[in-house]
């Protein structure tokens, strides 16, 4: 079936720092993928999307590129700031469904 | 601002206590899902809901049941609910199939101790 794999965190880096956080999955037909962030008692919220292959998804200084050769959905960010520091999930949409299937999550913690 | 509201934010109950969690959306979406987000395992879907009256189990059915009498409201009930329920329970609606966006918009999430 579907999935989505994520790195393990934490992931702890100092203020400016460059970010990655990597995200494959395995899916049937043609998924849309997705990066939801949660920050300290709240609920999640869509980050950014991309709906077909080498789109690149951007929102708050975040990107990600639809790699359909490596399966991939690699999170990046050139300079994190504290108020970055969340859980991120990786998610990609169920072909042709509402559905989402959500990865772990990645908990990122930036200290200044 | 569009709004997905979670009735209780903090919940302590007994083993064999009968639960309900209330989800409220005032964004008159088609769909709506309940979570349960648990260390290392993420998010998995108990049940979601694209209609009045109509539900569909997710991955984790077992234990809960729902209820979507109204458009705007999604109840998750434990029946009799046990320690291993523990947990937090997320509320989430979305568009229908038809608008399809994929964007999903959460409550702050209800934490759930069973003792």
């Amino acid at each position: 079936g579907d999935s989505v794999t994520q790195m393990e965190g934490p992931v702890t880096l100092s203020e400016e720092a460059f970010l990655t956080i990597n995200c494959t999955y395995t899916a049937t037909g043609y998924p849309s993928l997705f990066w939801y962030v949660q920050y300290p008692g709240e609920g999640l919220q869509l980050l950014l999307k991309a709906t077909k292959a080498d789109d690149k998804g951007s929102n708050k200084g975040f990107e990600a590129t639809y790699r359909k050769e490596t399966t991939s959905f690699h999170l990046e960010k050139g300079s994190v700031q504290v108020s970055d520091s969340a859980v991120y999930f990786c998610a990609l949409s169920v072909y042709n469904t509402d559905k989402l299937i959500f990865g772990t999550g990645t908990r990122l913690q930036v200290f200044p | 601002d569009v709004k997905v509201t979670q009735s209780s934010r903090y919940l302590v109950k007994r083993t064999g206590e009968k639960v309900f969690l209330e989800c409220v959306q005032d964004m008159d979406h088609e769909n709506m899902f309940w979570y349960r987000q648990d260390p290392g395992l993420g998010l998995r879907l108990i049940y979601f809901s694209y209609d009045v009256k109509m539900k569909e189990k997710g991955d984790i059915p077992e234990g809960y049941s729902v209820s979507r009498e109204k458009k705007e409201r999604f109840s998750l009930i434990l029946e009799s609910a046990s320690t291993n329920q523990t947990s937090m329970y997320l509320c989430a609606s979305m568009t229908g199939l038809a608008d399809f966006t994929g964007e999903l918009f959460f409550g702050e999430g209800s934490r759930l101790t069973v003792l």
